[in-house]
């Protein structure tokens, strides 16, 4: 399993950025995939997950109405658009797998190395 | 949402000690409760999932138990390579939250 995250950088505080996530190693398809971050000031926080064939989304109330996450199975690959970025937002982004198929979206068994985002004017 | 706590928020401790963290969830999470290890420089690693069952390949000096809103996580016989902040992670509820960790050093 190999999880390959992309697009971070600098950003001004209200810009943009779409971070990629391209996956290997299973079957895409079957996994429900998360986005996590990581900051000195907020630790590991959930941000957003999507459900196997993108029925089922869910976001942390933080980035509710700005991010959006969609997932494109036929390339492996699973995206997070930031909209409206804060000074808060700033953080190492991390693309995370379930565990198992069982094990539901939340027990994230791998993942990615980590996108840095920051914003700053 | 459920709002994790652990202590110690850091701890020093000898090789071959046994280490204990504790984690206490807000509302009961029945048995809805990981615990990862992040080591210096690097990404979030899975030990424990579901209180107390080892992830694949994790040493059996890791261990996890508790219920409801108490859990612990131990380590019996503190090894050099054991240094990391380990953290809990409940998904009884959405949205999935982790603890603020506690950064385990060598004393």
């Amino acid at each position: 399993v190999q999880l390959l995250e992309s697009g971070g950088g600098l950003v001004k505080p209200g810009g943009s950025l779409r971070l990629s996530c391209v996956a290997s190693g299973f079957t895409f398809s079957d996994y429900y995939m998360s986005w996590i971050r990581q900051s000195p000031g907020r630790g590991l926080e959930f941000v957003s997950y999507i459900s196997p064939t993108s029925d089922y989304t869910n976001y942390a109330d933080s980035v509710k109405g700005r991010f959006t996450i969609s997932r494109d199975n036929a390339k492996n690959s699973a995206f997070l658009q930031m909209d409206s970025l804060r000074a808060d937002d700033a953080a190492v982004y991390y693309c995370a797998r379930s565990r198992s198929y069982e094990s539901g979206a939340s027990t994230y068994g791998y993942w990615g190395l980590g996108t840095r985002v920051t914003v700053s004017s | 949402d459920i709002h994790m706590t652990q202590s110690p928020s850091s701890l020093s401790a000898s090789i071959g000690d046994r280490v204990t963290i504790t984690c206490q969830a807000g509302h009961d999470i029945s048995n809805y409760l990981n615990w990862y290890q992040q080591k210096p420089g690097k990404v979030p690693k899975l030990l424990i999932y579901d209180v107390s069952n080892l992830e694949t390949g994790v040493p059996s000096r890791f261990s996890g138990r508790g219920s409801g809103t108490e859990f612990s996580f131990t380590i019996s016989g503190l090894q050099p390579e054991d240094v990391a902040t380990y953290y809990c992670q409940q998904y009884q509820s959405l949205p999935p939250a982790f603890g603020p960790g506690t950064k385990v050093e060598i004393k």
